[in-house]
C-alpha cells in the first residue's frame, strides 16, 4: 500500500517549457488535490477533484490545468512554465468533503529558470 | 486578509517543556479545523482534527474558540521528536482547505 505517489521528485524547466506532474493514490479515495508550497505562503490549493470526472479551481489556478484520468490518478500540467511557478508541488487525496483527513504525496520540487 | 494566520516562530524549547501555538482564521463560516505536522522537506501529515468541545491525544491538546476565531495546540512534555513545523488548516465547507504558513518548533536536549 503505497498511499499517494508523485512523479517526478525533482524537475528543472526553462521558461516556456511544458510538463505534467503525475499523482496516483491506492486508497480508493474520492477526492484529490494539487497544492503548491512556497516560503512564507503556506500550502495553496491549485485545483481539486471532488470525484472522478469532476475538477474545480482552487485558490491559485492560473497557469495550470488538471486531468482526473480515473479514480486513482490526477495530473497537473504546466503549459508554459514561468519562474513564478518555481515551487514544491504536493498532491493529496481524501475520502472527500470537509471532515476527512488529507493524505499527501512526497512532493515534486520544480525549478523554472 | 489571510484566511489563516499563524505565528511562524521559531519556538525553541527544552525537552519536557510545555508549548502552545495559536492560529486565527478570518472567515466565521469556517466549519472544520485541523493541525498537521510537517517535517523538514517532507509532506504534511495529520496530527489531529479539532472539535468544538476540544480534544486530546496523548500529550497533544487542541482547542477551538469560535467566538474569537482561533484554534490552539498545546504540547506537553515535549520530546526531541516533536521538532517540526505545525500547520493550522481550516475548511469553509466542501473541498477547499486553507493552510497557515506554519509554526516552527525545535525541542532542545
Amino acid at each position: 500500500n503505497a498511499g499517494v505517489t508523485q512523479t517526478p521528485k525533482f524537475q528543472v524547466l526553462k521558461t516556456g517549457q511544458s510538463m505534467t506532474l503525475q499523482c496516483a493514490q491506492d486508497m480508493n479515495h474520492n477526492s484529490m488535490y494539487w497544492y503548491r508550497q512556497d516560503p512564507g505562503m503556506g500550502l495553496r490549493l491549485i485545483y481539486y477533484s471532488a470525484s472522478e470526472g469532476t475538477t474545480d479551481k482552487g485558490e491559485v489556478p492560473n497557469g495550470y490545468n488538471v486531468s482526473r484520468l480515473n479514480k486513482r490518478e490526477f495530473s497537473l500540467r504546466l503549459e508554459s512554465a514561468a519562474p513564478s511557478q518555481t515551487s514544491v508541488y504536493f498532491c493529496a487525496s481524501s475520502e472527500g468533503g470537509q471532515l476527512y483527513e488529507q493524505y499527501f504525496g512526497p512532493g515534486t520540487r520544480l525549478t523554472v529558470t | 486578509r489571510k484566511e489563516v494566520e499563524q505565528d511562524p516562530g521559531p519556538f525553541n524549547v527544552p525537552e519536557g517543556a510545555t508549548v502552545a501555538f495559536n492560529c486565527t482564521y478570518s472567515n466565521s463560516a469556517s466549519q472544520s479545523f485541523f493541525w498537521y505536522r510537517q517535517d523538514c522537506r517532507k509532506e504534511p501529515k495529520l496530527l489531529m482534527s479539532v472539535y468544538s468541545s476540544g480534544n486530546e491525544d496523548g500529550r497533544f491538546t487542541a482547542q477551538l474558540n469560535r467566538a474569537s476565531q482561533y484554534i490552539s495546540l498545546l504540547i506537553r512534555d515535549s520530546k526531541l521528536s516533536d521538532s517540526a513545523t505545525y500547520l493550522c488548516v481550516v475548511n469553509r465547507g466542501g473541498n477547499q482547505f486553507y493552510f497557515g504558513t506554519g509554526t516552527s518548533l525545535t525541542v532542545i536536549p
